[in-house]
Order: C-alpha cells, then structure tokens, then sequence
C-alpha cells in the first residue's frame, strides 16, 4: 500500500497561515477519525501535534488545528514562524490488517 | 519526563541479524499500559511504520516488508520493547525509532533513534 499524498513543499511568510493536505482513500484517511499529524526537525525524532484529526497534545501550541472531509485530511499553522520550519507527515490506520502508513511528507519553508 | 532510549543499532552483512532494544524511563509514562511501535526511517526519506505490539504482546503486527523476518516484543518487567531483525536486506537501512502509542492511532513518545546499516 502506498503512502498517503501529501505536497512536497509548502511555504508561507511569518504570520500568514498555511495548510498541508494529506489525501488517501476510504480504506485509510476515510476509515475513521484517526489521523495523526508530526512534526520533524533534521536529525531528530517525529514529534505528535494532532491526534485523532483534531486534538492537540498538551503543550503543542494551539496554532496547529487539524480537519478532515471524506479521504482527505489538513493540518492548518497559523500565525506562521520562523520555528515552524519542518517536515510535516500525516498518519493513519487502515483496513488492511493493522497496517499503518505514513504521508509522503511535507516540507515547510517559512520565508 | 518519558524518556524512550534505543540501542543495538549497528552495521550488518546482508542476511544477518541484529537485536533492537528500547527502555522506558521517567514518569508520568507507564510502559505495560500502551501499546508500542517501531519506526524506521531511511537516508533522505520519510518514516515508516514497522511493527506495533499490544500491552500484553498477543497482537503483533507488521508492515508486509518485514514479515517473516523482524519479531517484535517487550518485557513490561523490565519496560522494555524489542525488534528482533533478521535476514537482514540492504534496504533495512535506516534510523529505527520506538514510539509509545499514548493515543489511539497515535505516537506521542519517542526515543532518539538507533541506526541501522546493512551493506555488503
């Protein structure tokens, strides 16, 4: 199975608002409310900022928001920051036997 | 504060094998009560799903990349998970993270990584 669809790069300048798409099916994305968002610095571990669609973990700042609509599911920064800048990865379940898969990642350039 | 540490990473011939470790520490995290994953990374690429285990370790599951050759498992006793690795392949390679699924779906802890090499 492949992973889910995600843009290659995004960019936005300090202050303005972006969102990252990430597009499966109905056999992943569309399964339930259990996509997860992460962030990534270079050289360092993934960090959780969205669960199940819409929840933030506690300390994660409430700039980040999550949504999703049908087979598709966004991650919504807004008030853009210097520190924003990171690979960003969906995350979700699918049907197939317990697998789990990845979005194909997100670059976020902060101008 | 959690803390997740990797090790047994290393540098490996196509078609051996290599054990993962990864210990739980620190509060406000209990080990036995989350389900727990592994991780992997490859040079330049995004993460992948490996495996995930149950609290008691009677669910296993695996990306269909592995099977057949990695075993996951964990000790809650000593709050700590595996990754048995074998018949090791090239594209093995890459950073291998553990990661505690403190939501559904979800994987909030993280450790630093252990890097795995398998070149010929």
């Amino acid at each position: 199975q492949s992973a889910l669809t995600q843009p290659a790069s995004v960019s936005g300048s300090p202050g303005q608002s972006i969102t990252i798409s990430c597009t499966g099916t109905s056999s992943d994305v569309g399964l339930c409310n259990c996509v997860s968002w992460y962030q990534q610095y270079p050289g360092k571990a993934p960090k959780l900022i969205i669960y199940e669609v819409t929840n933030r973990p506690s300390g994660v700042s409430n700039r980040f928001s999550g949504s999703k609509s049908g087979n598709t599911a966004s991650l919504t920064i807004s008030g853009l920051q210097a520190e924003d800048e990171a690979d960003y990865y969906c995350f979700s379940p699918t049907s197939k036997t317990s697998l789990r898969l990845f979005g194909e990642g997100t670059r976020l350039t902060v101008l | 504060e959690v803390q997740l540490v990797e090790s047994g990473g290393g540098l490996a011939l196509p078609g051996e094998s290599l054990r993962l470790s990864c210990t739980a520490s620190g509060s406000g995290f209990t080990f036995s009560r989350d389900w727990m994953t592994w991780v992997r990374q490859a040079p330049g690429m995004g993460p992948e799903w490996v495996a995930n285990i149950n609290q008691d370790g009677s669910q296993k599951n695996y990306v269909d990349s592995v099977k057949g050759r990695f075993t996951i498992s964990r000790d809650n006793a000593k709050n700590s998970l595996y990754l048995q690795m074998n018949n090791l392949r090239a594209e093995d390679t890459a950073v291998y993270y553990c990661a505690g699924d403190g939501f559904a779906y979800a994987m909030n802890v993280w450790g630093q990584g252990t890097t795995v090499t398998v070149t010929s």
